[in-house]
């Protein structure tokens, strides 16, 4: 069965430093790959998506993610972290063309003065 | 960009009474719209995919007879909680994807900004 694995429940960081969020899928092939955010209380937010191409994705707010097919992991980046970006990070798939997310357990990102 | 609205955005209500979610696709159609379900600190569960026209899917271990959709409209999905009890309690989330049955796999899937249902 599919699956999403977000290894860290909570990470803390300083403003200004750099973030690296982890996901790890299981799929048979190469599925679609999206990073949402979600700030409390509220509904969810795309930060970026990977269907095909480049594997470094661009996204919106300054992050990147990078698709690495031998590792099966799709991690977010941002080289530098803003109080505003403290909030919850879900790692999704879609496996077929339904258009059905899978998501992981979500992390949530803290970010120091 | 597209915008998909919840209605409401929280609400309280006694046990064993129904409740109404509506999430709506302001600026463009969907035949599909999907409903999750958040638990506090926890990850989204999908319930069920919502067919325009058609019957809902449910996902596996989802009531149907406890959470009935009906998508009447291109733009319009209802979730409606009914005989709630406390343990319904949660984060209502739906998605709708712009386009048409057959449009481009893939697409990005807007979602609404999620209804919270308190059941006393």
């Amino acid at each position: 069965a599919q699956s999403v694995t977000q290894p860290d429940i909570h990470i803390t960081v300083s403003e200004g430093a750099s973030l690296e969020l982890r996901c790890n899928y299981s799929y048979g092939a190469t599925p679609y790959l999206f990073w949402y955010v979600q700030s409390p209380g509220q509904g969810l937010q795309l930060l970026l998506k990977y269907f095909s191409g480049d594997t470094l994705v661009q996204g919106i707010k300054g992050f990147e993610a990078e698709f690495k097919r031998s590792q099966s992991s799709f991690n977010l980046r941002k080289p530098s972290v803003h109080w505003s970006d403290a909030a919850e990070y879900f790692c999704a798939v879609a496996p077929s063309n339904t258009g059905k997310l899978i998501f992981g357990q979500g992390t949530t990102l803290q970010v120091k003065p | 960009g597209a915008v998909v609205s919840q209605h409401p955005s929280w609400v309280i209500c006694k046990s064993g009474t129904s409740v109404k979610i509506e999430c709506r696709s302001l600026d463009f159609q969907a035949t599909t719209m999907f409903w999750y379900r958040q638990f506090p600190k926890q990850s989204l569960m999908l319930m069920a995919t919502s067919n325009e026209g058609s019957k809902a899917t449910y996902e596996q271990g989802v009531e149907k007879d406890k959470f009935l959709i009906n998508h009447a409209s291109l733009t319009l999905s209802t979730l409606t909680v009914t005989s709630a009890h406390p343990e319904d309690s949660s984060f209502y989330i739906c998605s709708a994807r712009p386009g048409l049955a057959g449009g481009p796999a893939g697409g990005e899937l807007f979602f609404g900004e999620g209804s919270r249902l308190t059941v006393l």
